[in-house]
């Protein structure tokens, strides 16, 4: 059974630049949640999608953007990238909206130079 | 606003050597409270779910405890595998939003 898998696993940009990160869930996972996580940090929560609509939102600006897929696979988009942008992002799934423990993926690298 | 603080910052142990993690939290109405371990480099791995206080799970050399206001992670008996970074979180009722705390490091030392 796979887990939640993220890809790629490292990116280097340049600020002004756009990135798309990707996600599968765990099978059988409806929910997805991404999370930016700075070093030496835990996790802050960014959004959550659920049947391909966004939940809800963390305190993120509008250059963070998701989707999420019939398959419920997701995807998240930063666009005009800042050196603050740089970060371990990790994507989550829950089995069900209403179930509350999140498996993690093992996140993406990004770093913005 | 919800809010988690997870205390010290960093813990050093011998082989052996039993300890606690602390982790105080304030939510409007808690959903659950989750303990995580985290390699360097890595995801997070879901280790518990406190739902109500008084409430206690085990795995191997962990325990967690759960309070209206803290939750404990116990280690009994430490080993150099148990070096990590252990993340506490809650769900309140307040949305479906997940807030984490920075994190305690574990060093255990052979």
């Amino acid at each position: 059974d796979a887990g939640v898998t993220q890809s790629p696993t490292h990116l280097i940009k340049t600020r002004g630049q756009q990135v798309t990160l990707r996600c599968s869930p765990k099978s059988g996972h409806d929910t997805v949640s991404w999370y930016q996580q700075a070093l030496g940090q835990g996790p802050q929560f960014i959004f959550q999608y659920y049947e391909e609509e966004e939940r809800q939102r963390g305190n993120f600006p509008d250059r963070f953007s998701g989707h999420q897929f019939p398959n419920y696979s997701s995807e998240l988009n930063v666009n005009a990238l800042l050196l603050g942008d740089s970060a371990l992002y990790l994507c989550a799934s829950n089995p069900t909206a209403f179930t509350y423990e999140q498996y993690f993926g093992p996140g993406t690298r990004l770093t913005v130079t | 606003e919800d809010q988690v603080t997870q205390s010290p910052e960093a813990l050093r142990l011998q082989e052996g050597e039993s300890s606690s993690l602390n982790c105080s939290y304030t939510v409007s109405g808690l959903r659950g409270l989750f303990w995580y371990r985290q390699d360097p480099g890595k995801g997070p791995e879901f280790l518990f779910t406190l739902y109500s206080a008084g409430e206690e799970k085990e795995k191997e050399r962990l325990k967690a405890t759960l309070t209206k206001k803290e939750s404990f992670l116990h280690i009994t008996a430490p080993k150099p595998e148990d070096s990590a970074t252990y993340l506490c979180a809650v769900r309140g009722t307040g949305g479906f939003k997940t807030i984490f705390g920075a994190g305690t490091r574990l060093f255990v030392k052979a």
